[in-house]
């Protein structure tokens, strides 16, 4: 049962234009989520987070969203960059510590 | 400041050999985990220490994966013995409380 869902595995977006990365949960429990970023043969590099307190965090070309009616959060980049290629995870937490992420989304930026 | 350290970075074994895996946190960040990323899933948490005290490690298969983090600094991960599920690559991450995870760059464990 997946706590937490990326349904897009993969994105393609053109250089300067807008990346929107989306993700949903379902545990209700969750108070902090969290967007990574991977390259490969890295380990995952924390980008942004928020609060389930609040409906938007901003950091520079980074923008994530929240709706805890829907369950939803997107992660915002713009403009998009070719160094923006690569898995971006979702990750939730909820009591402990311990994170729960979701499968990833392979952005690709084209120039 | 010093990143999350891990060694190996890639091992190779046959099923039912042992294995371990060693991870030295960022300075000061009480918080240590263990997770199990299988290819085109997510991190999964396998296990989270609390200085050298165990927080949570209901996803962890006690029968054959173990942990341990001495003096509340070094971890190890051991897996005894492998099968050929256990190929993932093995993330270690650290925190100070409350605030976000810092990573790795993993153990790729490939299981023959």
């Amino acid at each position: 049962d997946q706590q937490v869902k990326q349904n897009s595995p993969s994105l393609s977006v053109q250089e300067g234009r807008i990346s929107i990365l989306n993700c949903d949960y379902t545990n209700s429990m969750f108070d902090y989520f969290l967007w990574y970023k991977k390259y490969p043969a890295e380990g995952p590099t924390f980008l942004i987070s928020i609060s389930s307190i609040k409906d938007k965090n901003e950091d520079g070309r980074f923008t994530v969203f929240l709706n805890k009616s829907a369950k939803h959060l997107s992660l915002h980049i713009v403009p998009s960059q070719p160094g923006d290629s690569a898995v971006y995870f979702c990750a939730a937490r909820g009591g402990a510590d311990g994170l729960t992420f979701g499968k990833g989304t392979h952005l690709i930026i084209q120039p | 400041e010093a990143g999350v350290a891990q060694s190996p970075r890639y091992k190779i074994i046959e099923k039912r050999q042992s294995v371990a895996f060693w991870c030295n946190p960022i300075s000061g960040h009480a918080t240590l985990y263990w997770y199990q990323q299988i290819l085109g899933q997510g991190p999964k948490l396998l296990i989270q220490f609390q200085n050298n005290g165990v927080v949570d490690d209901s996803q962890l298969p006690k029968d054959r994966f173990s942990a341990e983090r001495l003096k509340g600094v070094d971890s190890t991960l051991k897996i005894q013995p492998a099968k050929l599920e256990d190929s993932a690559v093995y993330l270690c991450a650290s925190s100070l409380v409350l605030y976000e995870q810092f990573f790795g760059p993993g153990t790729r464990l490939t299981v023959l």
